[in-house]
């Protein structure tokens, strides 16, 4: 089965931009979406698709991809914005789904 | 408005099994795949299974074939999942989700508020 990759941490000043990868080899063929988790609560959807947002999320979130990698770009951070960001994508060889390993987003 | 509110905690013993129940509301229950996750205390999202309750086709993660079952239950717009021969790393909060899009681009666009499942002797 196909594996998606993630870096463990990242930190971004307060205001500043960051962006969050994604790589594996379903992402030639499938969209990657991004879910934000904080403590104790449930992933909540953010970004889709070619790069489409859920209604009540904000602007400040985007997606892209090239290749076998997948995007997720926060604008403007904000400290609200600090939690685990996950992708989460189909593997074509299995039928099955996957998700990244996550992404632990530090806002300074 | 779409909601999926699942069943309350539960404490199991090594070996035992557990079911989880979620039940959906605010959309057409058979129209839309539900997606069963999990995550263990600080662990990432781990994709477990998903059963399409239209046509009760289901699919389930390598890991847990032969000891996960995902049924649905039209009158009730339920979709129960079951664990079996527990052990301790089964102990994690389990969510179910709901699929939407399509093709290459679907995605999980409203979640369960999570059932934790403890295993303890």
């Amino acid at each position: 089965s196909s594996e998606l990759t993630q870096d463990p941490a990242v930190s971004v000043a307060l205001g500043q931009t960051v962006r969050i990868t994604c790589q594996g080899d379903s992402l030639r063929d499938y969209y990657a979406s991004w879910y934000q988790q904080k403590p104790g609560q449930a992933p909540v959807l953010v970004v889709y698709g070619e790069n489409k947002r859920p209604s009540g999320i904000p602007d400040r979130f985007s997606a892209s991809s090239s290749a076998n990698t997948a995007s997720l770009t926060i604008t403007g951070a904000r400290a609200e914005d600090e939690a685990a960001y996950y992708c989460h994508s189909r593997d074509i060889n299995y039928n099955v789904y996957v998700f990244g390993p996550g992404t632990e987003v530090t806002v300074l | 408005q779409v909601q999926l509110v699942q069943s309350g905690a539960e404490v199991r013993q090594p070996g035992a099994s557990v079911k989880v129940s979620c039940k959906s509301s605010g959309y057409t229950f058979t129209s839309y795949y539900i997606h069963w996750v999990r995550q263990a205390p600080g662990q990432g999202l781990e994709w477990m299974g998903i059963i399409n309750p239209g046509g009760y086709t289901t699919k389930y993660a390598e890991k847990f074939q032969g000891r996960v079952t995902v049924t649905r239950d039209t009158s009730t717009s339920t979709v129960n999942m079951e664990l079996r021969s527990l052990e301790y790393e089964d102990s994690a909060v389990y969510y179910c989700a709901r699929e939407a899009g399509e093709g290459a681009s679907s995605y999980l666009d409203f979640w369960g508020q999570g059932t934790l499942i403890t295993v303890s002797s």
